[in-house]
């Protein structure tokens, strides 16, 4: 099955400022990897994925970033701003069974 | 998002009682996810299915149970035999195997409370 390790858990930047979650994963099958937002008391909200057949994919503030060899992907927020403030969730896909399999979170906390 | 439904949006269950959440989506969505979300954690998938009328055991699904007889509809039942059931749970949907269909698009969440 897919394991997925998400770095830090919590994360605080000046607003301006850019800010970096990484993940790990397992499955060298794995072809799928989204990140979700999840604001407080509310559902996870998708806002970037990338397949294994690309490197980098770009939509406006967000980036995310794809090794394959090492098994590593990242979330790129360049201005942060306030409203960016929430839990980020990366996940993989299991080819096993065709489920995401999600990092445990990382609090992103901008300073205004 | 707006496809999915989940109710009731807050639950509280006495020690001792099954109770069913439900799941319900108008995306034509052939597979359909159960997550629990305790506070300050990730999501854990309890159960999955990928077409009606089957399903498989995620990676907590003990004192958990489903059933998939409509394409539409995945309802979650919490049983007695589930000790530790306060969580948020959410339910979630995609088109299924092929490109681009693997992604998943969440429900709103059931908060269960055990009194």
């Amino acid at each position: 099955g897919e394991n997925v390790e998400q770095h830090p858990s919590t994360l605080s930047v000046q607003e301006g400022d850019s800010a970096v979650i990484k993940c790990t994963y397992s499955d060298s099958a794995s072809n799928y990897f989204p990140w979700y937002k999840q604001e407080l008391g509310k559902r996870p909200q998708l806002i970037i994925d990338i397949r294994s057949n690309v490197g980098e994919k770009k939509d406006q503030r967000i980036a995310v970033t794809l090794n394959k060899t090492a098994k590593h992907f990242s979330l790129h927020i360049t201005e942060t701003q306030p409203e960016d403030s929430a839990v980020y969730f990366c996940a993989g896909l299991d080819t096993g069974r065709r489920a995401l399999t999600f990092g445990s979170g990382t609090r992103l906390q901008v300073q205004p | 998002d707006g496809g999915i439904t989940q109710s009731p949006k807050y639950l509280f269950r006495k020690e001792g009682q099954n109770v069913t959440l439900s799941c319900e989506q108008n995306l034509n969505h052939d597979a359909m996810y159960w997550y629990r979300q305790d506070p300050g954690q990730g999501l854990r998938l309890i159960y999955y299915s990928q077409i009606v009328n089957d399903f498989q055991k995620g990676d907590i699904a003990e004192g958990y149970s489903v059933s998939r007889e409509k394409k539409e509809s995945f309802p979650l039942t919490v049983t007695s035999a589930q000790k530790n059931p306060t969580a948020f749970y959410l339910c979630a949907s995609s088109m299924g195997p092929g490109l681009a269909a693997d992604t998943q698009y969440f429900g709103p969440g059931t908060r269960l409370t055990v009194l």
